[in-house]
């Protein structure tokens, strides 16, 4: 099956510092989204992607869909302490015609005020 | 739109009880999804659909039952509760418009613990 990397798997931050994660996959993806999960709730979009080489910025937020659409990265820039919080890549499965979308892992981030 | 409603928002179930997890949208999405999230981790795909009367089995689809009777709601069964059951489940929902627009929209989960 599909498979998602993301990384790093956690970041320490002081407030004010940028802070940049990516995800890579081992085959072909026409989606790719970004999403924040704060404790106790469910994840919530902050980009969708979905044209190669595409650059999307959404507030101290963006993103991009790689040319090779094997990957994808997140920039927050100048972090705020309510940027904590886990963030998942997205990709949507062309595989098989499904279209199911798969997720990486998540990348937990703590930002120290 | 209320758009993705999970019931209910915490459970305790003593080992070998059955439950269903309620989820339901509004949204008229056709594919649903069911995640669950152990503490710490990521998203793993217990089942989904792709429209009523159609489910598939995702990476962890032991021990869970599905049903897709129809567009609005996906419940996902336990029957034999079992301790590493324990967790949180999320329910999600999107509608790819000719492979575009397929954000994911998550309700707010349900915390299981088996005792």
């Amino acid at each position: 099956g599909q498979q998602l990397n993301q990384s790093p798997q956690s970041m320490f931050i002081q407030e004010g510092e940028d802070v940049s994660m990516n995800c890579t996959s081992s085959s072909i993806f026409n989606t790719w989204l970004w999403y924040k999960q704060d404790p106790g709730e469910g994840p919530v979009l902050l980009i969708a992607l979905y044209k190669a080489g595409e650059l999307t910025s959404n507030g101290r937020l963006t993103a991009q869909f790689g040319i090779t659409r094997k990957d994808s990265f997140l920039n927050i820039s100048a972090s705020i302490p309510s940027d904590v919080g886990i963030y998942f890549c997205a990709g949507q499965d062309t595989q098989g015609g499904s279209e199911k979308l798969v997720f990486g892992k998540g990348m937990k981030l703590t930002v120290n005020p | 739109n209320a758009g993705v409603t999970q019931t209910p928002k915490f459970r305790i179930l003593k080992i070998g009880q059955s439950m269903t997890l309620q989820c339901t949208q509004d949204m008229n999405h056709n594919y649903m999804y069911w995640y669950r999230q152990d503490p710490g981790m990521g998203l793993k795909l217990i089942y989904y659909s792709v429209g009523a009367g159609i489910t598939d089995k995702g990476e962890v689809p032991n021990g869970y039952n599905v049903s897709r009777s129809t567009t609005e709601d996906f419940p996902l069964r336990l029957e034999l509760a079992a301790p590493s059951q324990t967790s949180v489940y999320f329910c999600a929902s999107s509608s790819p418009y000719g492979g575009l627009n397929t954000e994911a929209f998550f309700g707010q989960g349900t915390r299981l613990t088996v005792v």
